[in-house]
């Protein structure tokens, strides 16, 4: 099954205390990003990746460190984490057209990992 | 970079009435254009997508109308349903381009039974 995989699902930890939120896709996209999502602020790309060792700064980067190492993985990385990054994160792979059916563009999200920093 | 409002962001109608969701984009390259719905705890998925060579597209109870002169996109669902309750977000991206989509703040759509 075409899946994106997120884990933990739900972490919850203190202030400083470097973690890692792992993703994984299974359908060979070269594009993947993260997302926090917050109340009122919809989705903030956080980094995007358009392929192995190239990453880019999204719109909320500080805080955040990624890397892409392999096609299929794209893990978030707090090195020292605050209570201001307490929100829900999603990691999305883009599928682009390979003439087979794959719809071109689109967005596949992973299940989410709902952080808390205390 | 782009740059996609998204209006409004609450929408409370009545089961059986129709809703509006609207959004503009800044890019003129921008050529695609995704709605996805996420409903409360689950992450968002694809509803429906319009590309620039396109100006309406439908399935069966929700459409998507673009046009491109005046860069603005929106979503129209038909006979809401309380199950059609969820957050819907907008956006827009370029493929054959960075294909990093950027997303409007999302409309909090309320169908009362």
């Amino acid at each position: 099954e075409a899946q994106v995989t997120q884990n933990p699902r739900y972490l919850i930890t203190v202030t400083g205390k470097k973690l890692t939120v792992t993703c994984s896709q299974n359908m060979n996209h070269e594009y993947m990003s993260w997302y926090r999502q917050d109340p009122g602020l919809g989705l903030r790309q956080i980094y995007y990746s358009m392929n192995v060792e190239v990453t880019d700064k999204g719109d909320v980067p500080e805080g955040y460190k990624v890397s892409r190492k392999e096609k299929r993985n794209f893990p978030l990385i707090l090195e020292s984490p605050s209570p201001n990054q307490t929100s829900l994160y999603f990691c999305a792979s883009i599928s682009r057209s390979t003439g087979t059916g794959i719809k071109d563009n689109e967005q596949f999200f992973g299940p989410g990992t709902r952080l808390t920093v205390l | 970079g782009e740059n996609v409002e998204q209006h409004p962001s609450t929408l409370s109608v009545q089961e059986g009435d129709s809703a509006v969701i609207k959004c503009t984009y800044s890019d003129s390259a921008s050529n695609y254009f995704p709605w996805y719905k996420q409903e409360l705890g689950k992450r968002p998925q694809l509803i429906i997508d319009i590309r620039s060579n396109v100006g309406e597209k439908k399935d069966q109870r929700i459409a998507v109308t673009l046009n491109k002169t005046a860069k603005h996109f929106s979503l129209h669902i038909t006979e809401t349903q309380p199950e059609d309750s969820a957050v819907y977000f907008c956006a827009a991206s370029t493929a054959g381009g960075s294909y990093i989509p950027t997303f409007g703040r999302g409309t909090s759509l309320i169908v009362h039974p």
